[in-house]
This record gives structure tokens, C-alpha cells and sequence, in this order.
């Protein structure tokens, strides 16, 4: 099993370009996460989805739009990209079921630089 | 929101003990959890608690919960190298659909 698989690994855009990130995860997790991490201020939630066809909004969801058309799919969508949004964006999966110890499964990461 | 906070550093000689400290706002949390980062890489879970337990061990990490303070630790016995890395906490909030991570300690064991 590939686990959770984000593409690309790194990027590098000029502000106001577009570009899309993509998750994949072969687990068949229900639940799945788009964070960003940024120096001294943690992991921080976009958005999420409880399942296919789902989204919601997470902390910081100004800026992405995210879709989730197939279970195994979570897209985050930068329409137009500032620099306020360089940073290293992970993305997470977990079960719907098995309890509230079912623990978030990480890709590992995407770079992105907006100049 | 919640908040979780950290503190951003914590440097240790091998051998030592660590402690790795979180506190939190939303006393509503289930379970607490503590993933472990390595350069270049996504985070992995290294233990859990659930809120009604005050301590949990699991062979070198030890885990305290002190619910009437809102502060949530990490003990590592006997620190090594390979246990350089960023550390944090995290709380399920949003009714069980998300973990709130903390800010995350990086911890640099020195030899």
C-alpha cells in the first residue's frame, strides 16, 4: 500500500497563477484533511471532508476550494495564488469507523513558493 | 477557536529525559494525541490518551494529562539522536471530525 500519496512534491508559482494539489490515498478512509504548516504556528486545518462528496471549511479556508469526487481523491484548488500561501501543505486520511483513536495517516507534504 | 500552544524549542543531552509541553483551550477534547515530525517528512503518530485518563505509558514516551490545568505532556526517558524532531500535540475537536494541532516543539538532542 502507497498510504497517502500527494502530487506534486514541490512548486513554485508566480502570484495570480493557479495550480491544483492532489491527494490520493489507497486506504479507503473516509475522512480526509488539507493542512498547512507554517514556522511557529503549527498545522493548521483548510478544509476537510467526512466523505465522498463532502467538504467543509477548516481554520483557514480563505483563498482554497477544495473537491472530493471519488473517496480515495481530495483536490485543493489555489485559484489564484498570493504569497501569503508559500508554505508546506500536507494532506491527511483516516477512517470513518474504528473509534475516535483512529489515527490521521500523513502524505508527505508539498512545497509551494508564490512570488 | 482552539488553541494549543507549545513551546517552539527544547534542547536536551542525549541520555536525559525530555518533557514536551502543551496546553489548551477547549476542555471538550476526547482525545489528545502526540505526532512526531522528521525533517522532509508528514507527521506519525506516536501515542494517544484519552480524556479520562491522567497518565499513560508506552515504553519510553510517557503521556500526563492534568485536565483541571488544560496541559497535556510528553515525557521521553532516555533521549536519543534519532529523537530529534518536531513534536506536537493535538486535540479532536469539531465533534470528532478534526485534530487541532498545537505549535509544535523542536526538540534537537545534543551529544
Amino acid at each position: 500500500n502507497a498510504g497517502v500519496t500527494q502530487t506534486p512534491k514541490f512548486r513554485v508559482l508566480k502570484t495570480g497563477q493557479s495550480m491544483t494539489l492532489l491527494c490520493a490515498q489507497d486506504m479507503n478512509h473516509e475522512y480526509m484533511y488539507w493542512y498547512r504548516q507554517d514556522p511557529g504556528m503549527g498545522l493548521r486545518l483548510i478544509h476537510y471532508s467526512v466523505g465522498e462528496g463532502t467538504t467543509a471549511k477548516g481554520e483557514v479556508p480563505d483563498g482554497y476550494n477544495v473537491s472530493r469526487l471519488k473517496k480515495q481523491n481530495f483536490l485543493l484548488g489555489l485559484e489564484s495564488a498570493a504569497p501569503s500561501q508559500t508554505s508546506v501543505y500536507f494532506c491527511a486520511s483516516r477512517p470513518g469507523t474504528g473509534g475516535y483513536n483512529s489515527p490521521l495517516h500523513f502524505g508527505n507534504g508539498t512545497r509551494l513558493t508564490v512570488t | 477557536g482552539e488553541d494549543v500552544e507549545q513551546s517552539l524549542f527544547l534542547s536536551v543531552r542525549e541520555g536525559d529525559s525530555s518533557v514536551i509541553n502543551c496546553t489548551y483551550t477547549d476542555s471538550s477534547s476526547t482525545y489528545l494525541y502526540w505526532y512526531k515530525q522528521e525533517p522532509g517528512a508528514g507527521l506519525q503518530l506516536l501515542t494517544y490518551i484519552f480524556s479520562n485518563m491522567d497518565m499513560k505509558q508506552d515504553q519510553r514516551l510517557t503521556v500526563l494529562l492534568n485536565k483541571k490545568d488544560k496541559h497535556l505532556s510528553l515525557r521521553i526517558a532516555d533521549t536519543q539522536t534519532g529523537d530529534s524532531a518536531i513534536y506536537f500535540c493535538a486535540l479532536l475537536t469539531g465533534g470528532g471530525n478534526k485534530l487541532t494541532f498545537g505549535t509544535g516543539t523542536q526538540l534537537k538532542v545534543e551529544l
